[in-house]
């Protein structure tokens, strides 16, 4: 079974400043989407980021980018020019790229890590 | 916004009821997944549906059931309810092809 981790259950940044949250993932499958996904205080999950796994370039959206390591298992964010508004719970989470006639897999989260933001 | 609706945003009931979560997919959306989010378990996957039939399960409880209906909303129920029932349960949406997306969740709090 695919597993998620993050270690890291907190997190602080300056304004301004750049942060980077780790991941990592457990899966014997060679074909995978990776998600970041920000959980702000109203409680919605806002996708921010995805990576396939069958793509070498790592991922980029605005002041939000990873760094995907396929062989060490490691999809880590990276939020640069940090705002107030970062401040989340940020879930890292795994799909499978099978797809079933049922459209695709469930997401397979981890535990998170809180971000707060210092101005 | 993302196009999923949830009712209701909230819900207080007592140990040993019965309650019905509602949500609404994306227009056009055959997919519905159900999550739960507790303190103590995470962001866990309980059961997908899509065009009216159960597709997965995951760490759903039997006292939990859910269907979806020829209108494509679904509803999960929650019977025999227990203090640690309580949670924040989402609904996502998909098509055929393509992401997950969110609704804004049902707080439940069993008291």
């Amino acid at each position: 079974a695919q597993t998620v981790t993050q270690s890291q259950p907190e997190m602080s940044v300056q304004e301004a400043e750049t942060v980077t949250l780790s991941c990592t993932y457990d899966t014997s499958e060679s074909d995978y989407y990776l998600f970041w996904y920000k959980q702000p205080p109203s409680r919605q999950m806002i996708l921010v980021i995805r990576q396939e796994a069958y793509k070498q370039q790592n991922a980029t959206e605005n002041r939000f980018s990873v760094n995907f390591q396929k062989a060490a298992k490691s999809f880590s964010l990276k939020i640069s020019d940090s705002q107030l508004g970062d401040a989340a719970m940020y879930f890292c989470a795994y799909r499978s790229a099978m797809m079933f006639s049922g459209g695709y897999n469930k997401l397979i989260f981890g535990a998170g890590t809180r971000l707060a933001v210092h101005p | 916004d993302s196009g999923v609706t949830q009712t209701p945003k909230h819900l207080i009931t007592a140990t040993g009821q019965r309650v019905t979560l509602r949500c609404s997919p994306r227009s056009g959306d055959l997919s519905v997944y159900w999550y739960q989010q507790s303190l103590d378990q995470g962001l866990q996957f309980l059961i997908q549906y899509y065009n009216g039939e159960e597709r997965a399960k995951g760490n759903i409880l039997e006292r939990f059931s859910a269907q979806q209906f020829p209108d494509l909303h679904s509803e999960l129920n929650l019977s025999s309810l227990e203090l640690g029932d309580s949670a924040l349960y989402f609904c996502a949406s998909s098509p055929t092809q393509g992401e997950q997306y969110f609704g804004p969740g049902t707080r439940l709090t069993v008291t």
